[in-house]
């Protein structure tokens, strides 16, 4: 595709379901990030891809968050017994460079 | 740990006024600085992205600044348009730590 794809683009969970959202980056795009954005906040930074290699995930709030990109294209960021502070927008960036490409986001609602 | 602050946190303008947003930054050893641009339910847009042995970058209405030195960055928008009004974020490199961003609305 031209961009970066997310789904689903809006997800409302029961608190203590487990969730899974996907990211599809730019095709050749070896980088790729996840952030997540609180309402009213800038993102924040959660997890680091180079091919299927994560190699920073030191912004995972909990042991509960999990991501994962098997053969360096598609992304999952997993979220398990979701609580209701994991309501957020999560954004997934790809890279070939310097510049970030931004998806529009899945927007995350536990009730 | 990098600390990225807006101000202000929103800005309402009447259409055709040149404009400043303000950035700052707790460590000044940064690799570059980029200016995105968010709509509601959208994604990021990257609008500049300045080096950080640059000292501006300029795109059509826009320019940005960089003053490693002091920490600072700032966003010049000329001639605002209401089609501009949106949130602006920036955001220091690396894994990109954001500011909260500048909620921008121009008037017509």
């Amino acid at each position: 595709g031209a961009g970066v794809s997310q789904s689903p683009r809006y997800k409302v969970a029961k608190r203590g379901q487990d969730v899974a959202l996907r990211c599809d980056p730019i095709s050749g795009h070896v980088s790729l990030f996840w952030y997540q954005q609180a309402l009213g906040q800038g993102p924040e930074f959660l997890t680091y891809f180079q091919n299927e290699a994560q190699l920073d995930k030191s912004g995972l709030p909990s042991d509960r968050f999990f991501a994962e990109r098997p053969e360096g294209s598609v992304s999952t960021l997993k979220i398990q017994r979701t609580q209701q502070e994991d309501s957020a927008v999560y954004l997934c960036a790809s890279s070939l460079g310097v510049f970030k490409y931004f998806g529009p986001g899945t927007r995350l609602t536990v009730t | 740990k990098q600390e990225v602050t807006q101000i202000p946190a929103a800005l309402s303008v009447p259409e055709g006024e040149n404009l400043v947003l303000n950035c700052s930054f707790t460590d000044s050893a940064i690799y570059n600085l980029q200016w995105f641009r968010q709509d509601p339910g959208k994604g990021l847009t990257s609008l500049l992205l300045i080096q950080s042995s640059q000292r501006e970058q300029t795109s059509g209405r826009l320019n940005a600044s960089l003053d490693k030195s002091s920490g600072r960055s700032t966003l010049y928008i000329a001639a605002s348009q209401p089609g501009d009004s949106a949130t602006y974020l920036c955001a220091v490199f690396g894994q990109l730590t954001f500011g909260s961003g500048t909620q921008l609305t121009v008037l017509p």
